[in-house]
């Protein structure tokens, strides 16, 4: 059971290059999310999905694209990568139902430089 | 405003000592859930403990537990008998709402340094 994970762990993208973050979980969770970090600001929510085929927009989701054809995955794709996407950022998701404490699982965190 | 404050940048504590770490939240939904995680160095960010808005008595996880002080929108967490280990950066995070999948809304976090 590994949990959440995130491909790949660091990057390093000239302006204007594109790529795309996987995320992975196999816990079954319907929801995923992803959040970038950056020095002092905590942690963000760029998109959410609340199940396979649908996604939503978070607090900061300009220059992001996302993707969940299935279940277990979550893509964050950066079209055209600017300077102001250096970040950390990081995948989460929760299962379907509250049960108490509603914990989201958090992966490693892939560490994103545009130079 | 901020839905979530953390007023402390950074926080001192010697070894065993116990130590507290300041969350103020804004929200006007009854039902909502508190959260604390833990960064270390090496990034990962770790569960520590929850707090249900309706949750009659204060959580507790081992040496963590949750001071809620609902009337004042405070969640504030206390680590006691403070450990090296617990050096890190440490979040507040709220779930407004009592739907599952609801995203969390971070504080920017208190920097803890825990000398021997």
């Amino acid at each position: 059971n590994a949990g959440v994970t995130q491909t790949p762990k660091f990057r390093v993208l000239k302006t204007g290059q594109s790529m795309t973050l996987l995320c992975a979980q196999d816990m079954n969770h319907e929801y995923m999310y992803w959040y970038r970090q950056d020095p002092g600001m905590g942690l963000r929510l760029i998109h959410y999905s609340v199940g396979e085929g649908t996604t939503a927009k978070g607090e900061v989701p300009d220059g992001y694209n996302v993707s969940r054809l299935k279940k277990q995955n979550f893509l964050l794709g950066l079209e055209s990568a600017a300077p102001s996407q250096t970040s950390v950022y990081f995948c989460a998701s929760s299962p379907l139902f509250l049960a108490g404490k509603d914990e989201q699982f958090f992966g490693p965190g892939t560490r994103l430089t545009v130079l | 405003a901020q839905k979530i404050t953390q007023t402390q940048p950074g926080m001192f504590v010697q070894e065993k000592e116990a130590v507290t770490l300041d969350c103020t939240y804004d929200t006007s939904d009854p039902s909502y859930g508190l959260f604390w995680y833990k960064q270390p160095s090496s990034g990962e960010m770790i569960f520590l403990i929850y707090q249900g808005s309706y949750d009659q008595q204060n959580a507790t996880e081992g040496r963590y537990s949750l001071n809620f002080q609902k009337a004042r929108k405070s969640a504030n967490l206390v680590i006691s008998a403070s450990q090296l280990g617990d050096s890190a950066m440490y979040f507040c995070a709220m779930r407004e709402g009592n739907q599952a999948g609801t995203a969390l809304i971070f504080g920017k976090g208190t920097t803890l340094s825990v000398s021997s």
